[in-house]
């Protein structure tokens, strides 16, 4: 079956700028991360969605970047004002669930991000 | 807070060569534990887990056993291709979140093997 996809694959944008980052979990997924992947800081968990539960946004950044998961599904990962340390590939994964028992999340491809 | 520390790279191997990455953590609860492999172009996969102390996780040759003990995951192969040449990431779940089960990683260390 289709795995976890995101698009962009890549986005350059220039420093102030917004930009969205989209997610398309695994069908049937109820749990979805976003993480990034940065050359200094390695893989960071950013926010976490289960269900119709609110979401665990203790790793984002700053108040730049917001998620939404619209109808349970897809998930829009937004930066406003972008900075040249935003540049990092950020990273979308889905798992059955999040509670309870160790579930393997899935990971998608990524979308590269580089500020200019 | 929880932490993953595993060996810096880059690793290089001969092929059929004897592979150790180590891997220590520092937990406050009782997380499980992952090795995860990133292939040049794609995207992260699961190589491995265990859930508990001396639990074995193995997958297409690879094998780490997680000691509470020493707080270690290390990741072994007994003989190496080149097509493990990858990214290797050491993880745990963080079992401190009230929801959900992010995983916090280490650095990755880079395989690199040749025939």
């Amino acid at each position: 079956g289709a795995g976890v996809s995101q698009s962009p694959s890549n986005k350059v944008t220039e420093k102030g700028k917004d930009v969205e980052l989209r997610c398309d979990p695994i069908s049937g997924h109820t749990a979805l991360y976003w993480y990034r992947q940065s050359l200094g800081q390695g893989l960071e968990f950013l926010i976490y969605f289960q269900g119709n539960s609110a979401p665990d946004k203790s790793g984002l950044p700053s108040d730049r970047f917001s998620a939404e998961r619209t109808g349970g599904s897809v998930s829009t990962l937004t930066i406003q004002r972008t900075q040249q340390e935003d540049s990092a590939v950020y990273l979308c994964a889905s798992s059955l669930e999040g509670t309870g028992l160790t579930y393997e999340q899935y990971f998608g491809p990524g979308t590269r991000l580089t500020v200019t | 807070g929880d932490s993953v520390t595993q060996m810096e790279g880059p690793v290089t191997l001969s092929e059929e060569a004897f592979l150790t990455i180590n891997c220590t953590y520092t937990a406050t609860g009782y997380p499980s534990l992952f090795w995860y492999v990133q292939y040049p172009g794609e995207g992260l996969q699961l190589l491995l887990k265990a859930t508990k102390a001396d639990d074995k996780g193995s997958n297409k040759g690879f094998e780490a056993t997680y000691r509470k003990e020493t707080t270690s995951f290390h990741l072994e192969k007994g003989s190496v291709q080149v097509s493990d040449s990858a990214v290797y990431f050491c993880a745990l779940s963080d079992q401190a979140r009230q929801a959900g089960t992010a995983l916090i990683f280490g650095k990755g260390t880079t395989l690199s093997v040749s025939s």
